[in-house]
Parts: structure tokens; sequence; C-alpha cells
């Protein structure tokens, strides 16, 4: 089965400092997505892009924040000013659709320290 | 307001036995998706069942049923002979028809006992 790939799986930084968390999605999906997870909490939506632009971001996603598709196969998250409180799982996901009934594949996750 | 709500912040089970793992959600949209994934230790995200608001059976994967009842508006997911292997974190989430995103609950952390 076709599957989303993220790298790096674990990334350590400074506070302060700039991250990119790289994704990518099946090939023939066309809707993106960013959701974040704290340890041992619930699984958080950031932000679902689609068509190049972003079309919902959740209040989590702040001008610190910013996604892209660079390329015809990656999507990209980057954080421009680590604060310790961004340390978290950030998983990628895609759809073929947006519609209920569509499933969203996520990538095993990048596991982020902020120290 | 979109909201799911999973009541059970942990479960045991023996192994073999059935486990119930509850799900609410709450949507003024009548057409949705609900949906179950695994998370183990390892931290991946894993896709176990999907049922839709307009289906009229109760959709079911190998040993993962999910008991749909809409007029409560539950979606609860039934394991049977549960497996050592089952032992991991349970998300019930929703994704409104046009919505785009997955709204998840907040988890409930199964543990099978030999």
């Amino acid at each position: 089965e076709p599957e989303v790939t993220q790298t790096p799986s674990h990334q350590v930084t400074q506070m302060g400092q700039e991250v990119i968390l790289r994704c990518v999605p099946i090939s023939n999906h066309l809707y993106f997505y960013w959701y974040r997870q704290i340890l041992g909490q619930k699984v958080e939506f950031l932000v679902s892009f689609y068509n190049n632009e972003i079309s919902e971001k959740s209040e989590i996603f702040d001008d610190q924040f910013s996604v892209e598709r660079p390329d015809g196969s990656n999507f990209t998250l980057k954080i421009r000013s680590t604060k310790l409180e961004d340390s978290a799982m950030y998983f990628c996901a895609s759809s073929e659709s947006r519609q209920g009934a569509e499933k969203l594949f996520f990538g095993s996750g990048t596991q982020l320290s902020v120290l | 307001a979109q909201k799911i709500t999973q009541t059970q912040p942990g479960m045991f089970v023996q192994e073999k036995e059935a486990v119930t793992l509850d799900c609410t959600y709450d949507t003024s949209d009548p057409s949705y998706g609900l949906f179950w994934y695994k998370q183990p230790s390892s931290g991946e995200m894993i896709f176990l069942i999907y049922q839709g608001s307009y289906d009229q059976q109760n959709a079911t994967e190998g040993r993962y049923s999910l008991n749909f009842q809409k007029a409560r508006k539950s979606a609860n997911l039934v394991i049977s002979a549960s497996q050592l292997g089952d032992s991991a974190m349970y998300f019930c989430a929703m994704r409104e028809e046009q919505g785009g995103k997955l709204i998840f609950g907040q988890g409930t952390e199964l543990s099978v006992k030999p």
C-alpha cells in the first residue's frame, strides 16, 4: 500500500532555531495536512493545504508556522523560531479528497524536541 | 461545533476477551465519516475502521467492528479476541462532509493482559 513518508523521524533543536519538517504525501493525493501531538495528549489539527494554498488552519498555527509545497512531491512545515512548547510529535497526512468518507493516510511522524 | 469525546482514558482487557472502546460525537452536519486509529508505542497512526453516517450496517474489519448508534451519536469500537499486540492508544475521529480535516478524541489507552 502506498504510504506517506516523513523525515527526519527525530529532530532535536535549540530554542529559537528554525526547523523544517518534511513530508512526501501519496502521489495522487491532493489534500495535505499537518497535525501535532504533545506527549500524552490528543492529536491536534494544525493546517490543511490544497491547490498550493492553505485551506484551513487552527489557532495553534500562528505566524511562527508556515507550510509549503516546493515541488511536486514534498510538503513541508516550517517553524521559524522554536519554543519549548513546540516539542511534540508532528504528523503529516494526505487524502485524495476532502469528503467525509475519505480516510487520511498518516506518516510515521517526526518527534521534535526543543531544548 | 465539531466534537469527539472518548471518556475512557485507560482500559484493561484479558487476552482473548472482547473489549469496547467508547466514542461519542457531536455535529450538525448530516453527512460525516467516523474513524478509529490505533497508535502503538512506536508512535505511528494506523487506520483501523471507517463508518459513514449514511451506512445502514455497522462496519467490520477483521476483529474490529464499529457499533454505530446514530441517534445516540456514538461510534464505539469493539475488538474481539484481544491480543497482546492490541495494547496501544486508540483514537476516535470524525470528518464532516466537505469539511476536510479530521478531528480526534482524547484517546483511550488499552492494555491487554496475558
